[in-house]
């Protein structure tokens, strides 16, 4: 099976400078690779996906990740946080020929300070 | 309509109770999941129904029952449950098993075990 590592567990950032946040996943196959962010006491919400093609993927709220194959990376970046990017930011993956079985990364909490 | 709907949102019993724990999508999604996440933790996956059948069960113990009574509904009976089953409980659904889909998640049932 798959496995994910988030390499921090919790970034703290000033509002309006840049994040990123490290995502890095074990494969011997392809896979897909995935961004979720969790809100407090909310579900889920899809920031962006990698299936194929072009490495830089862009979601929503500004966020982009860049897929790295050699690295087997998958970092988060956005060049300006808001305050109300405060939030807990899940990587996740999924074996391309066993898509329904998805593994999550331990999460990184981003705390957008003023 | 991209929502997953869970209910109840918050739900507190104690260990003789049973009790279900309901979720419903109606964007005609044919794959849908249950995870448990435990506080500051990831999803573990639980269990994956695709086209209504059960396709993946993480070892789950039998006091978690799942039920697919149609493709829209996917129910989890819970019985005599322990307190170390406390935690949020997150429905998803996505189009189709074993394809690059993105899956939807429920806001979640907040579940404490007395």
């Amino acid at each position: 099976a798959q496995s994910v590592t988030q390499l921090d567990s919790q970034v703290p950032v000033f509002e309006e400078a840049p994040v990123e946040l490290r995502c890095n996943y074990s494969s011997s196959v392809s896979v897909y690779l995935f961004w979720y962010v969790q809100y407090p006491n909310q579900g889920l919400q899809l920031l962006l996906k990698y299936l194929s093609g072009s490495t830089l993927v862009k979601g929503i709220n500004g966020f982009e990740a860049e897929f790295n194959k050699s690295q087997t990376s998958f970092h988060l970046r956005k060049p300006s946080v808001h305050i109300s990017d405060t939030a807990e930011y899940f990587c996740a993956v999924s074996d391309r020929y066993n898509n329904n079985d998805m593994r999550f990364g331990a999460g990184t909490r981003l705390t957008v300070k003023p | 309509d991209t929502e997953v709907t869970q209910t109840p949102k918050h739900l507190v019993m104690g260990m003789t109770n049973k009790k279900s724990l309901k979720c419903e999508q109606h964007m005609g999604h044919r794959a849908m999941y249950w995870y448990k996440q435990k506080a500051k933790k990831p999803p573990e996956l639980m269990f994956v129904y695709s086209y209504e059948k059960l396709s993946i069960n993480e070892s789950v113990p039998s006091r978690f029952s799942p039920e697919c009574p149609n493709s829209s509904l996917l129910n989890l009976h819970l019985h005599a449950l322990q307190p170390e089953d406390s935690a949020l409980y997150l429905c998803a659904s996505s189009q189709d098993a074993g394809l690059s889909d993105t899956q939807y998640f429920g806001p979640g049932t907040r579940l404490t075990v007395l």
